[in-house]
C-alpha cells in the first residue's frame, strides 16, 4: 500500500515562528503537492512539485515555500507563521502517466497559530 | 479555467436511504472525473473514476456516470449506511499536466 506519511497531527506555533510541514512518500512518486483544508472552502492547492527540486505555484501560495531536495520528501514551510494560517494541511503523492490524477494523501496536520 | 461545483452540504439521510450527491464541471476538451472520500481523521482516498463521456465509475457500492451532454458526474448509492459519513469531493483533471482541480466537498453523515 501507499504510504504518505505526515510529520505530525497537530501542532501548535506563535505569530511570527517558522513553521516547518514534512511530508515522505514511500512509493516513488514523481508529483507530490500541499493543500489547505477549510471549512466552506474545500481543498486549496498551495504548491505542487513534478520532480526533485522543481516546484510550482499552486492557487495560494503566498506565504508559504516549499523545498523538495529528495524525491521522496516534500516540506512546506511556513515563513513567518500568521493566526490566519491556522488550517488542515494535507499532503498527497501520485505517480506518473495515467496514474498521475489518482493522489494518496495523507492524514493531515492541523495547525493553529496563536 | 476548469471548475466543478458539487451540492453544498451537510446531507443528513437514515440508514438504508438512497443517496445522491450533485457534481458539475466546467472544462475545456475531455477531463477526466473522480470522486474522492474522506472519512473523519484521515486523508482523502479515491473512490471511483471515468475517464470518458458514458463512462461509468463503480466502488463500495456508489457509482456514477460521466455525462457530458449536461457536463455532470453525479454520485449514488442506493442503500447508504452509517459508515458512509464522510466527506465526498468531487475532482477533474484535463488531458495537460495541471493537477485536479476539486469541488469543495459535501459532508455526508448516516443515522442509524
Amino acid at each position: 500500500d501507499v504510504k504518505v506519511t505526515q510529520s505530525s497531527r497537530y501542532l501548535v506555533k506563535r505569530t511570527g515562528e517558522k513553521v516547518f510541514l514534512e511530508c515522505v512518500q514511500d512509493m516513488d512518486h514523481e508529483n507530490m503537492f500541499w493543500y489547505r483544508q477549510d471549512p466552506g472552502l474545500g481543498l486549496r492547492l498551495i504548491y505542487f512539485s513534478y520532480d526533485v527540486k522543481m516546484k510550482e505555484k499552486g492557487d495560494i501560495p503566498e506565504g508559504y515555500s516549499v523545498s523538495r531536495e529528495k524525491k521522496e520528501r516534500f516540506s512546506l514551510i511556513l515563513e513567518s507563521a500568521s493566526t490566519n494560517q491556522t488550517s488542515m494541511y494535507l499532503c498527497a503523492s501520485s505517480g506518473s502517466g495515467d496514474l498521475k490524477n489518482i493522489q494518496y494523501f495523507g492524514a493531515g496536520t492541523r495547525l493553529s497559530v496563536l | 479555467g476548469n471548475s466543478v461545483t458539487q451540492m453544498e452540504g451537510p446531507v443528513t439521510l437514515s440508514e438504508e436511504a438512497f443517496l445522491t450527491i450533485n457534481c458539475t464541471y466546467t472544462a475545456t476538451g475531455y477531463p477526466s472525473l473522480f470522486w474522492y472520500v474522506q472519512y473523519p481523521g484521515e486523508g482523502l482516498q479515491l473512490l471511483l473514476k471515468a475517464t470518458k463521456a458514458d463512462d461509468k465509475g463503480s466502488n463500495k457500492g456508489f457509482e456514477a456516470t460521466y455525462r457530458k451532454e449536461t457536463t455532470s458526474f453525479h454520485l449514488e448509492k442506493g442503500s447508504v449506511q452509517v459508515s458512509d459519513s464522510a466527506v465526498y469531493f468531487c475532482a477533474l483533471a484535463d488531458s495537460g499536466n495541471t493537477p485536479l482541480v476539486f469541488g469543495k466537498g459535501t459532508r455526508l453523515s448516516v443515522i442509524a
